[in-house]
């Protein structure tokens, strides 16, 4: 049980390349979040989703994007990087209301 | 999801107890009270949660007070390894919104040899 897994660990980007960010869980949890966390700040919620096919924005969701077909996979494409998005990258799931969090993606755009 | 306010940091000595507060005074019925910490960069982990009796794990003990407006995490025996920033999170658990949680700044626990 490898709980929530994220990938890259480490990501340098040039300013407008895309990519994406990928999460996956293996506990069946329906629920599924992705934060942002800026240097010395709490975390803000991207985009998060209710079950497979089901996705919807949270307070920070410009210049990102999210599909769930599966249970297990919640990516997060980032569509033009921006410097702004500079900051490291949090996915969560959930059953209930305790959410189990990745280790984080850390992304520079230069 | 009601607001928290928590104080932005607190020292603790080793072996002591650490009290930390929140207050919720806009909590609403069906709203529980959350605890995660962030161990220095790495993702939050969820510590314990309750909705209005007092609740202890293997991590900690979480007492809520009667009129649910406060509530004050205690790390019996805090250890250098338990200094991380804390968030205390009042949400509705069971329900769609179950992939949101609203954080703020927390606070910062720092243990002290």
């Amino acid at each position: 049980n490898a709980g929530v897994t994220q990938t890259p660990k480490f990501q340098v980007l040039k300013t407008g390349q895309s990519m994406t960010l990928q999460c996956a869980q293996d506990m069946n949890h329906e629920y599924m979040s992705w934060y942002r966390q800026d240097p010395g700040m709490g975390l803000r919620l991207i985009h998060y989703s209710v079950g497979a096919g089901i996705t919807d924005q949270g307070e920070v969701p410009n210049g990102y994007n999210v599909s769930r077909s599966t249970t297990e996979d919640f990516p997060l494409r980032l569509l033009s990087a921006a410097p702004s998005q500079t900051s490291v990258y949090f996915c969560a799931s959930s059953y209930t209301g305790e959410q189990y969090f990745g280790p984080g993606t850390r992304l520079t755009v230069t | 999801d009601a607001k928290t306010t928590q104080p932005p940091s607190m020292d603790c000595a080793e072996g002591r107890a650490a009290n930390l507060p929140c207050n919720h005074s806009t909590i609403s019925g069906n709203e529980y009270v959350y605890w995660y910490r962030q161990i220095h960069s790495q993702g939050p982990q969820y510590i314990i949660h309750g909705l209005k009796n007092n609740e202890t794990n293997e991590m900690a003990s979480l007492i809520i007070t009667e009129d649910r407006k406060s509530s004050t995490l205690i790390l019996p025996h805090a250890t250098l390894r338990d200094t991380a920033v804390y968030y205390c999170i009042v949400r509705v658990s069971y329900n769609t919104n179950a992939g949101k949680s609203t954080f703020g700044d927390g606070t910062t626990l720092t243990v002290k040899p």
